[in-house]
């Protein structure tokens, strides 16, 4: 089955103990992405990766690394977790970000990290 | 920052009901545009394209008006099924990041 796998799909962490979320995809997708959901603010992206070794900022990368070293796999790094990253994480993927021709493209997203930070 | 706006409702209907959805992007250089769903605390799931010649899928149609910078969605027939988060969003520049907006939750009522 085409899939966006996250782990873990909960967590619940102290502040300062370093993390990491994992996502895998299995459709040989180029682009890769981080976002972040919180009540009001909508999806916001965190990191994005448009192909191996090819990753950049997104609109709220503070607090955050990650790495792209294999096609399938993204993972979200948290260094020193704090209470404000506490929050909904999605990764998604995709062939290519869509332009002119390839209008039917978007994202396929993973069930979602949901983290907490105390 | 470019942005994308959408009412954030609640819309409150019947079954049966039609209901409409619109939503505004800022950037007249956006190229692609999608509607996606998002049930309570689960991942968005794409719903359908946007093209501007207007596109329908079953009881959902789809409108893209370039020239007034915004997007629509109807759904004819509404379900209890229907209820959720809708999502606009939007592609500003081939090979860039999709934006979303914030939501339109739409509550179905038997």
């Amino acid at each position: 089955e085409a899939q966006v796998t996250q782990n873990p799909r909960y967590l619940i962490t102290v502040t300062g103990k370093k993390l990491t979320v994992t996502c895998s995809q299995n459709m040989n997708h180029e682009y890769m992405s981080w976002y972040r959901q919180d009540p009001g603010l909508g999806l916001r992206q965190i990191y994005y990766s448009m192909n191996v070794e090819v990753t950049d900022k997104g609109d709220v990368p503070e607090g955050y690394k990650v790495s792209r070293k294999e096609k399938r796999n993204f993972p979200l790094i948290l260094e020193s977790p704090s209470p404000n990253q506490t929050s909904l994480y999605f990764c998604a993927s995709s062939f290519k970000i869509p332009d002119l021709g390839h209008l039917n493209y978007g994202y396929t997203f993973g069930s979602g990290t949901r983290l907490t930070v105390v | 920052r470019k942005e994308v706006e959408q009412d954030p409702g609640p819309f409150n209907v019947p079954e049966g009901a039609t209901v409409a959805f619109n939503c505004t992007y800022s950037n007249s250089a956006s190229q692609s545009f999608f509607w996606y769903r998002q049930d309570c605390r689960k991942e968005p799931k794409l719903l359908m394209s946007v093209y501007s010649s207007g596109n329908e899928d079953g009881r959902f149609t789809a409108q893209l008006n370039r020239a007034s910078q915004y997007i629509s969605l109807l759904i004819r027939d509404s379900k209890l099924s229907d209820s959720a988060t809708y999502l606009c969003v939007v592609n500003e520049v081939a090979g860039t990041a999709l934006i979303f907006g914030k939501g339109t939750t739409l509550s179905v009522s038997s």
